[in-house]
């Protein structure tokens, strides 16, 4: 397995589109989380799951975007109708809360990350 | 609350030099862990440590090392001889295990090492 996998790495979109990224964790690992980075800022939580169950989200996590992780494999998170504001760093990590094949438990394994650019 | 501080911005050292990058961190928790991330210009983030709440005993592994004090909760990173493949945004972190052990970052220490 070669990783946390996330697509597209950038993304280009115009105010008030639809955009979905895609993020494939290492194949062990039962827990997803979605990060949020801006420009010099540290990356803030967005939401998680746990096999196909999201059972958190942040307040940051307005009602545009949406994330499913349908078969409790890979994940997707939506925002509808971008605004200027989204413009900024998706990070996706994978960890597996057994260990084992996945690497030690509970550590946080991330993606390159998809780069969205509002215009 | 959760909460991790990395009050040093940006760092330049000269190449072979040592540096040392700081993380005091806030919790109520009596059992945690802290890591440590590198994130190179090419964005993705790097796991180099985890450590336990228990064990204050400092870590070396070749040019890295940590030292973890629990009395001042800081858990700094010194780099040993530095290259210029070090250069890269070094954040510390800190999981909120009552939230699915999601990760509380600090701001980021960015690193430039000059030839």
């Amino acid at each position: 397995d070669t990783g946390v996998s996330q697509n597209p790495r950038h993304k280009i979109t115009k105010r008030g589109q639809n955009v979905t990224f895609r993020c494939d964790p290492i194949s062990e690992h039962n827990r997803l989380y979605w990060y949020r980075q801006t420009l010099g800022q540290g990356p803030e939580f967005l939401t998680y799951f746990q096999n196909e169950a999201q059972l958190e989200k942040s307040r940051l996590l307005s009602d545009r975007f949406s994330a499913e992780r349908p078969k409790g494999s890979f994940s997707t998170l939506e925002i509808q109708r971008t605004e200027q504001g989204d413009s900024a760093m998706y990070l996706c990590a994978s960890s597996s809360v057994r260990g084992g094949g996945g690497g030690p438990k509970n550590i946080q394994y991330f993606g390159a990350g998809t780069r969205l650019s509002v215009l | 609350a959760q909460k991790v501080t990395q009050a040093q911005t940006e760092i330049s050292v000269v190449e072979k030099e040592d540096v040392t990058l700081d993380c005091v961190y806030e919790t109520r928790d009596t059992t945690y862990y802290l890591f440590w991330y590198k994130q190179p210009p090419s964005g993705e983030l790097v796991f180099l440590i985890r450590r336990n709440s228990f064990d204050e005993q400092n870590e070396i592994s070749g040019r890295y090392s940590w030292n973890f004090q629990k009395s001042t909760s800081s858990f700094n990173f010194t780099i040993t001889a530095s290259q210029v493949v070090d250069s890269a945004v070094y954040f510390c972190a800190l999981p909120s295990y009552n939230q699915g052990g999601k990760l509380i970052f600090g701001q980021g220490t960015e690193l430039s090492v000059k030839p």
